[in-house]
């Protein structure tokens, strides 16, 4: 069965403070894909990164970089030199493909994460 | 810039009554998706299409939850009779799955429900 841990449920960080957010994820599936979503105050999912289960080379995009390790079943989040504006929460997603067909999306819990000027 | 786009974005209705949500999804997309989002239970998947035909609604409540999709433009999440537990922000979201796997979910601005 799927499951999405996000162990930390909130984070506080000082502006310009570097901040890694942690996702564990279990499957059974060797073919499956892995997210990372922004949820500001707003309210709106933004997507952050998609990775597949084949490919675990890091990516980094800008201030943000990703850390997928199969060896641990994570997929950490790192923003470098936190800004206020990254106040938000993010969740962590795993896919898979599901018996009826197509494929079935859980998400963690989320970790909030407050960056203070 | 194509987005998900919701209706209404808020909605307060009393208990008992119908509640009708809607959902456009981007262009070309092949899967429609609606979550609940709660703070005690997070996000939830309740169902899911793909081109049209509902693959799976076991996270939906099948006495008082439906959803469909009349066309490819549309997709709605109907409660009748609601409740307040039903209170929630509801979000759609689509995605395109191709032969060789699952896509990117892009989400709507969400519905935000309150049932009195």
């Amino acid at each position: 069965a799927q499951k999405v841990t996000q162990a930390q449920t909130e984070i506080s960080v000082v502006e310009k403070e570097d901040v890694t957010l942690d996702c564990v994820y279990e499957t059974r599936d060797t073919t499956y894909y892995l997210f990372w979503y922004k949820q500001p105050p707003s309210g709106e999912l933004v997507f952050l990164i998609r990775r597949n289960s084949f490919d675990e080379q890091n990516e980094i995009s800008g201030r943000y970089s990703w850390n997928f390790q199969k060896s641990t079943s994570s997929f950490n989040f790192t923003i470098t030199a936190s800004q206020v504006v990254d106040s938000a929460v993010y969740f962590c997603a795993l896919s898979e493909a599901a018996n009826t067909g197509g494929f079935k999306t859980i998400f963690g819990a989320g970790t909030r994460l407050f960056v203070k000027a | 810039d194509a987005r998900v786009t919701q209706t209404p974005r808020h909605k307060v209705t009393e208990m008992g009554q119908e509640v009708t949500m809607r959902c456009q999804p981007i262009l070309g997309h092949n899967t429609v998706f609606w979550y609940r989002q709660t703070m005690m239970q997070g996000l939830e998947l309740l169902a899911y299409f793909r081109n049209r035909a509902p693959l799976d609604d076991s996270g939906m409540p099948k006495d008082r939850f439906s959803a469909e999709m009349p066309d490819a433009t549309l997709a709605t999440l109907k409660i009748q009779p609601s409740e307040p537990r039903d209170s929630a922000v509801y979000f759609c979201a689509s995605g395109l799955v191709l032969p060789q796997g699952s896509d990117t979910q892009y989400f709507g601005p969400g519905t935000r429900l309150t049932v009195l």
